[in-house]
Order: structure tokens, then C-alpha cells, then sequence
């Protein structure tokens, strides 16, 4: 098992361009979560999802962010307009039996603003 | 929703000794706490759970610790090894996704 897929490992956007973040779960795995992590700051809940439905959002930027997981393919962070502030870690983690239970976290995106 | 904080933020101990890190948690609701470690570089894995139905569970050198009453729950690390140094967060939840502290850098100095 491959475990959680994460790609690039690292990203470098100029303000203003759009970022695009890709998270393959573990097999089996159904439920997917996103969550940005800043330095020296703990892992913050981003979206939620399973496959083709946003079951969760409430973390999430209500601007310039979008998330999805198609039915065929891997989940799919987007930013757009990219600015500076985000830059900063993203992390993917996916689960088999929903909330409430433990994830699989992927190695992260590493996404840098210049 | 929930709130999750964590103390210290950063720990240091000698190689041997033990450590101790503690979260609290503000919705009594939550039922499942689990702990993830964080190497520099490296994704959060997780280390223990426990679930609000148990008071206590060991793994090896590692231990969890609940308090329901108080709304707050510790990882215990006995006979640290410099392999234990780095990031550690406690999450809590109640069905939804986690919630996270802002980690504990613990660095064992050998």
C-alpha cells in the first residue's frame, strides 16, 4: 500500500498565479481532509471531503480557495490568485470510516509565494 | 466547536527521563483523542488514541491518559531517546474532523 499521495512536494508560485495541490488517498480509503500548516503552528482543518461531495467546508477560505474529489482521480486543492500569505505547508490525510477516527497523513505540499 | 490547547510548547529532558505533555479540550462531547508525532520534514503519523469509554492505554514507552470530568488528556513518554525528539499534537472530536493542538516541540538531549 502506497499510502497517501501527495504532489509536487514542492511548489513556488509568483503572486497571483493559481497553486494546484494533489492528494491520492490510501486504497480503500474514501474520506479525504485537508489542513495547512504554518510554522510553529498546529495543523489547521481545512476541507472535508468524499469521493464527489464537499461534506465539510468551514475551515476553508471562502475566497480564491476550491476543493474536489472526483469520482475518478485524486483530490484537488486550488488556489487561485496565489498572495503570499499562503505559503505554508498542505497537508492531506484520508480515512476509511469518516470522522471520529484516525488518518493517514500524505508528506505534505510545500507551497512558497514569491 | 471544539478548541484544543496544548502545553508546554516546547520540553526538554535528558535522555532516560520521562516527559509529559497535556491538552485540554473544550466540547465534553468529544469522544476520540489520538496523538500524531511530527519529525522535522515529515508528515504528522499517529503514535496513540484513546476513546472517551477508557481511562488509560500503554503502548511500550508511550502512554495516553484521560479525564473526562476535566476535559483534558496527557501523553506520557518514559526512558526518552533522542529518536523521541520532535513535533507532538493532540487532536480531539466528536465525529467531525480533528481538531489540533499547536504541538509541543520536545527535544531529548542525550
Amino acid at each position: 500500500n502506497a499510502g497517501v499521495m501527495q504532489n509536487p512536494r514542492h511548489l513556488v508560485r509568483r503572486r497571483g498565479q493559481e497553486a494546484r495541490l494533489r492528494c491520492s488517498p490510501m486504497k480503500g480509503h474514501s474520506h479525504v481532509y485537508w489542513y495547512r500548516q504554518l510554522p510553529e503552528e498546529g495543523l489547521k482543518f481545512m476541507v472535508y471531503l468524499q469521493k464527489e461531495n464537499i461534506i465539510d467546508e468551514s475551515g476553508m477560505p471562502k475566497e480564491r480557495f476550491s476543493a474536489e474529489f472526483p469520482k475518478e482521480g485524486p483530490s484537488i486543492l486550488r488556489i487561485q490568485q496565489v498572495v503570499r500569505g499562503d505559503s505554508a505547508a498542505y497537508f492531506c490525510a484520508s480515512s476509511s470510516q469518516g470522522p471520529g477516527y484516525g488518518y493517514t497523513f500524505g508528506s505534505g505540499t510545500r507551497l512558497t509565494v514569491v | 466547536g471544539e478548541n484544543v490547547e496544548q502545553h508546554p510548547s516546547t520540553l526538554s529532558v535528558q535522555e532516560g527521563d520521562s516527559a509529559v505533555i497535556k491538552c485540554t479540550y473544550s466540547d465534553s462531547a468529544s469522544n476520540y483523542f489520538p496523538w500524531y508525532k511530527q519529525e522535522l520534514g515529515k508528515r504528522p503519523q499517529l503514535i496513540i488514541d484513546i476513546r472517551s469509554n477508557v481511562g488509560e492505554k500503554k503502548d511500550q514507552r508511550i502512554a495516553v491518559t484521560l479525564n473526562k470530568t476535566a476535559k483534558h488528556f496527557s501523553l506520557h513518554i518514559t526512558e526518552t531517546q533522542p529518536e523521541d525528539s520532535a513535533v507532538y499534537f493532540c487532536a480531539a472530536t466528536l465525529n467531525t474532523p480533528l481538531v489540533f493542538g499547536k504541538g509541543t516541540r520536545l527535544s531529548v538531549i542525550a
